[in-house]
Order: C-alpha cells, then sequence, then structure tokens
C-alpha cells in the first residue's frame, strides 16, 4: 500500500550513533505506530500517537523516541543506536477508533542493522 | 497480562490438505481480534477480524471466548497460501495491536 511510506528502506550504521527513521501516510489518518519486529518474537508496538498531540509509550520503548511532526509524519529515533536496536522496522496507521477493531495499514518496513 | 501465543512457528502442508493456525490469548475483558498475513515481498496486511465474521481468502476464525482462541482455519490449503501469519488482539475501543510471534505457513505442491 504505496500510502504508508518509510524511509530509508535499509540502514547500517554503528553503535552509539543517533538514527532517524521517517513514516509519511497519505491516508489522512490520526493514528500511528512504530513497531519493531525480531525473528521468533513478532511485532512489538514501540510508540503511537492518536494525533498530533498525543505521543505514547509502547511495549518497548526504552532507547528510543518519536516526534509526530504533522497528521502525516511520525518520526522514530534511536539516540544513541546499540546493537540489540538491529531489527525491522514498521510504521503503521489506522483512523480514528470506532471501537469496532480498525485495520492498521503497514508500510513496507526499514531494516537497520547496527553493527 | 495481555498476551497472544502462537504455538507452531512454521506449518507445512500439501496442496489440498486443511490448515489450522492456532492462536489463543489472554486478556482482561473483550478483545477484538485479528489475523495479519505478510507474503513473500509485500507488506504486512490484514486478513480478517473477528467482528467481522467473514472468509477472506477461504480462511476462517472463529473466537472461542471459553478456549481463549481464535484459530485460523481453511479446508482446502493453496501454495499461495505460503506467508507468514500473525495473530493480534486489541483492547475494545483502543487500536493498540498485540502481536503473536507468528507462524510461517508453507504450502507444498
Amino acid at each position: 500500500d504505496a500510502d504508508v511510506t518509510q524511509t530509508p528502506r535499509n540502514r547500517i550504521t554503528k553503535t552509539g550513533k543517533r538514527i532517524m527513521l521517517e513514516c509519511s501516510q497519505t491516508k489522512g489518518h490520526d493514528r500511528m505506530y512504530w513497531y519493531r519486529q525480531d525473528p521468533g518474537l513478532g511485532l512489538r508496538l514501540i510508540y503511537y500517537s492518536f494525533d498530533v498531540k498525543d505521543i505514547n509509550k509502547g511495549e518497548i520503548s526504552d532507547g528510543y523516541s518519536v516526534s509526530r511532526q504533522a497528521q502525516a509524519k511520525f518520526s522514530l529515533s534511536l539516540e544513541s543506536a546499540i546493537p540489540n536496536q538491529t531489527a525491522l522496522y514498521f510504521c503503521a496507521t489506522s483512523d480514528q477508533g470506532q471501537g469496532a477493531g480498525d485495520e492498521q495499514f503497514f508500510g513496507p518496513g526499514t531494516r537497520l542493522t547496527v553493527l | 497480562a495481555q498476551r497472544v501465543t502462537q504455538p507452531e512457528k512454521l506449518l507445512s502442508v500439501f496442496k489440498g490438505a486443511p490448515v489450522e493456525l492456532k492462536c489463543n490469548y489472554s486478556y482482561s475483558g473483550s478483545p477484538e481480534l485479528f489475523w495479519y498475513v505478510q507474503y513473500s515481498r509485500q507488506r504486512l496486511q490484514l486478513l480478517l477480524r473477528h467482528i467481522s465474521r467473514e472468509s477472506i481468502k477461504g480462511f476462517t476464525a472463529d473466537l472461542n471466548k471459553g478456549e481463549t482462541s481464535f484459530h485460523l482455519k481453511k479446508p482446502f490449503a493453496q501454495e499461495e497460501d505460503s506467508a507468514m501469519y500473525y495473530c493480534a488482539l486489541s483492547g475494545r475501543g483502543t487500536d493498540k495491536l498485540i502481536f503473536g510471534t507468528g507462524t510461517r505457513l508453507q504450502v507444498f505442491p
């Protein structure tokens, strides 16, 4: 779904470097999410935002920060990358919750390797 | 604690065989259950949700509150069903998803 884009798609960096992953969406959704995917662990929620002024920690927020610059943009930062942050990172969006199981739309993922 | 368990990392079947991907959950309250699928080189996408009670691509899933399960079933597997399948839940009224660890389905010709 080209409506949710992530940049970069691949990134190799060194321990201690600051990294920013960006997510943009043209779906007009209020809600945005950042997940990481690790083999054998599935997807785990890092941060989520229900609107521009709303930022919430997810299951594994330590070592990460986010910025919701606009409705369409949600960035994830690793202030000082470490090797165990090597993972596949996904951004997702959803429409304002209707209490009826709203679908999340995922970006293509960013593969991050921290050496 | 809120948790989704998918006990099988890999499920291999032959084309035409029935498929059942298991999912059990732990949640205090009324959860909403989903199955997401990731085909090779494609994005993670919603396959079906329990509240819709629909069949998608021949797959169905019934929420069993007594057994806290939401198993995904298909009577006759096809090669194009080969993918990674994730069971997920969210609390009613919130979109936060809790994912299971996923099951890779391989359908052999």
